[in-house]
């Protein structure tokens, strides 16, 4: 059974356009997250939740909103699609938030945008 | 603001050697360390995770170890093997987990 799953793997939009990725895990975790990998495979966290409840914004464009209707999915919604969206998102999930908890993480999705 | 750089950012070495690879941070106020392996076009698969008290991990032909005073982590790998080729990601988690840069392993056959 996959424990952090993503859909769709690829997605080729043009700018301007709205799209949503999914997030889904069955590991019981409390928390989950989104990531986004740029051209230089660089991984940087976008957002956090915890218990459906928004912790971690880190300055990501208003563009971006995340939505969690329940502990197990984390859902990526993204307007007006720009050139510079362009990169691999991945979703991960943990118990906690704080603490030594292990992150595990999506296969990730590749976001085109032409 | 935690950073995290791993040197060298790309490595190529033959078969069979033995090889490290090293990562630094620069607040050593973590939970914890971890190791990721990166396949192109794939996604994270988790290697070892060091926790702050510990001071190094093994498993298989892996060993990480951690000295947090520092800012330090290794991770060596004994015997390579060509499909031990990847992109190695180390990453440190206090209130959020930072990743650095990677290192692209190749293993020359």
């Amino acid at each position: 059974d996959t424990a952090v799953s993503q859909t769709p793997k690829y997605l080729v939009t043009q700018m301007g356009n709205d799209k949503s990725i999914k997030c889904e895990q069955n590991l019981g975790h409390d928390t989950m997250y989104w990531y986004k990998q740029d051209s230089k495979k660089f991984l940087k966290i976008m957002f956090s939740y915890n218990n459906k409840e928004l912790i971690i914004n880190e300055t990501v464009p208003n563009r971006f909103s995340p939505k969690s209707p329940d502990k197990a999915h984390l859902n990526l919604h993204i307007n007006s699609l720009e050139l510079g969206d362009s990169a691999v998102y991945f979703c991960a999930s943990s118990h906690g938030l704080a603490g030594p908890d292990t992150q595990y993480f999506g296969p990730g999705t590749r976001l085109t945008v032409l | 603001k935690q950073e995290v750089t791993q040197i060298p950012a790309a490595l190529s070495v033959p078969e069979g050697e033995n090889l490290v690879l090293n990562c630094s941070f620069t607040d050593s106020a973590i939970y914890n360390l971890q190791w990721f392996r990166q396949d192109p076009g794939k996604g994270l698969t988790s290697l070892l995770l060091i926790q702050s008290s510990q001071r190094e991990q093994t498993s298989g032909r892996l060993n990480a170890s951690l000295d947090k005073s520092s800012g330090r982590s290794t991770l060596y790998i004994a015997a390579s093997q060509p499909g031990d080729s990847a992109t190695y990601l180390c990453a440190v988690k206090d209130e959020k987990l930072t990743f650095g840069t990677g290192t692209r392993l190749t293993i020359i056959p």
